[in-house]
């Protein structure tokens, strides 16, 4: 079982439209959290942080159930600027220890 | 957010020869900094964790002989492919982290594009 499981995507959507994506960790100690964003040919940005009490960021919200090991990410009235990769991470440590990441969900929004 | 750079951006060589990637923390001190490689369609997969002043840690299946990595300083880790074969054709990520300034996310450079001919 990979470590993080996300949808496989491509999500091809409407300007608009409301887009959840889905993700699964295996390792129960894993203390923290995030969502990435990776256009074509980039480095991953920092979307955002997920916290277990759930947190929103315009948009975006995040969501972490840490009993089923899920997490997921909301994005409403998608514009065409959200099109990207968007990538579950988790880290089982502190910021020295590595980040695990998901193979990503390919995000299009179309006009 | 912490700002980290990577040089060459893209590099294209020819295979045998070697590479080195700089990666460097601009405005903070990275007590540790992390080397990546993704491949296309293909998630980023941690090649190996480098503490400064320190030997790295490589992941299993990552062969350290091949991939020479030094962090002799709070700001610059670099990463040499050497005798570089069509297969180690990748994006190479580093990204950097400071646990003494209590730093919770890691800072990632902007990767360089290696294609070896």
């Amino acid at each position: 079982r990979k470590e993080v499981e996300q949808d496989p995507g491509p999500f091809n959507v409407p300007e608009g439209a409301t887009v959840a994506f889905n993700c699964t960790y295996s390792n129960s100690a894993s203390q923290s959290f995030f969502w990435y964003r990776q256009d074509c040919r980039k480095e991953p940005k920092l979307l955002m942080s997920v916290y277990s009490s759930g947190n929103e960021d315009g948009r975006f919200t995040a969501q972490l159930n840490r009993a089923s090991q899920y997490i997921s990410l909301l994005i409403r009235d998608s514009k065409l600027s959200d099109s990207a990769t968007y990538l579950c991470v988790v880290n089982i440590g502190s910021g020295n220890t590595p980040l695990v990441f998901g193979k990503g969900t390919r995000l299009s929004v179309i006009a | 957010g912490a700002v980290v750079s990577q040089h060459p951006s893209w590099v294209i060589c020819k295979s045998g020869t070697s590479v080195k990637i700089e990666c460097r923390s601009l405005d903070f001190q990275a007590t540790t900094m992390f080397w990546y490689r993704q491949f296309p369609k293909q998630s980023l997969m941690l090649m190996a964790t480098s503490n400064e002043g320190s030997k790295a840690t490589y992941e299993q299946g990552v062969e350290k002989d091949k991939f020479l990595i030094n962090h002799a300083s709070l700001t610059l880790s670099t990463l040499t492919v050497t005798s570089a074969h069509p297969e180690d054709s990748s994006f190479y990520i580093c990204s950097a982290s400071n646990r003494l300034a209590g730093y919770n996310e890691q800072f990632f450079g902007p990767g360089t594009r290696l294609t070896v001919l």
